[in-house]
């Protein structure tokens, strides 16, 4: 299957570490993106092909891999971190498939 | 400076149709595949149709097959998205996005907002 799925919600207090994963048959496969999107604003890209960290994304972010899950951790989370996160990969036709989303809550 | 800016949304009723363009500039359109994505009010977003270079291949969800119709016009530098038949579970705000390169980068418009109502 190409469905991804994530936790509906995650919690955390500043300055503590959030891990949102990211589940999928596919995964091994595949190379996951994670998205970052405020409301009412496009997604940016926080993290690509599992690990790696665009320019301008503080290093706080950062992803790893194992199995059929991918996870992105924030270690030492700040207030501005609070927004929804979705994984994207590809099917066999390289087509994108989106998580469900997470939405990361600062409490 | 990369633009990717989506236009042609609007109100339309049940049945209906519209037509969406994304204009690009700041990067070579011609080489790069194409998507359009959506996302329903409080929704999470879902991939709907792409298309690669020269048109070579274009995949559509399964939500939207036979409804809507991507195509380019790599001279204009512009995506398009023919939306034809229109439910009320089409409202979304439609975003165009770029394919990664090489470094990762993706690069998304604004989007622009498709109410199906009566």
């Amino acid at each position: 299957s190409d469905e991804l799925t994530q936790p509906p919600s995650v919690s955390v207090s500043p300055g503590q570490t959030a891990r949102i994963t990211c589940s999928g048959d596919g995964l091994p496969n595949r190379y996951l993106y994670w998205y970052q999107q405020k409301p009412g604003q496009a997604p940016v890209v926080v993290i690509y092909k599992d690990t790696e960290r665009p320019s301008g994304i503080p290093a706080r972010f950062s992803g790893s891999s194992s199995g059929t899950t991918v996870t992105l951790t924030i270690s030492g989370v700040q207030a501005e971190d609070e927004a929804a996160y979705y994984c994207q990969s590809t099917d066999s036709t390289g087509t994108w498939v989106f998580g469900g989303g997470t939405k990361l809550t600062v409490l | 400076e990369v633009q990717l800016v989506e236009s042609g949304g609007g109100l339309v009723k049940p049945g209906g149709s519209l037509r969406l363009s994304c204009a690009v500039s700041g990067f070579p359109f011609r080489s790069y595949t194409m998507n359009w994505v959506r996302q329903a009010p409080g929704k999470g977003l879902e991939w709907v149709s792409s298309i690669s270079p020269s048109s070579r291949y274009i995949y559509y969800a399964d939500s939207v097959r036979g409804r809507l119709t991507i195509s380019r016009d790599d001279a204009k530098n512009s995506l398009y998205l023919e939306m034809n038949r229109l439910r009320p579970d089409d409202t979304a705000v439609y975003y165009c996005a770029r394919e990664p390169d090489s470094s990762g980068t993706v690069f998304w418009g604004q989007g622009t907002l498709v109410t199906v109502s009566s």
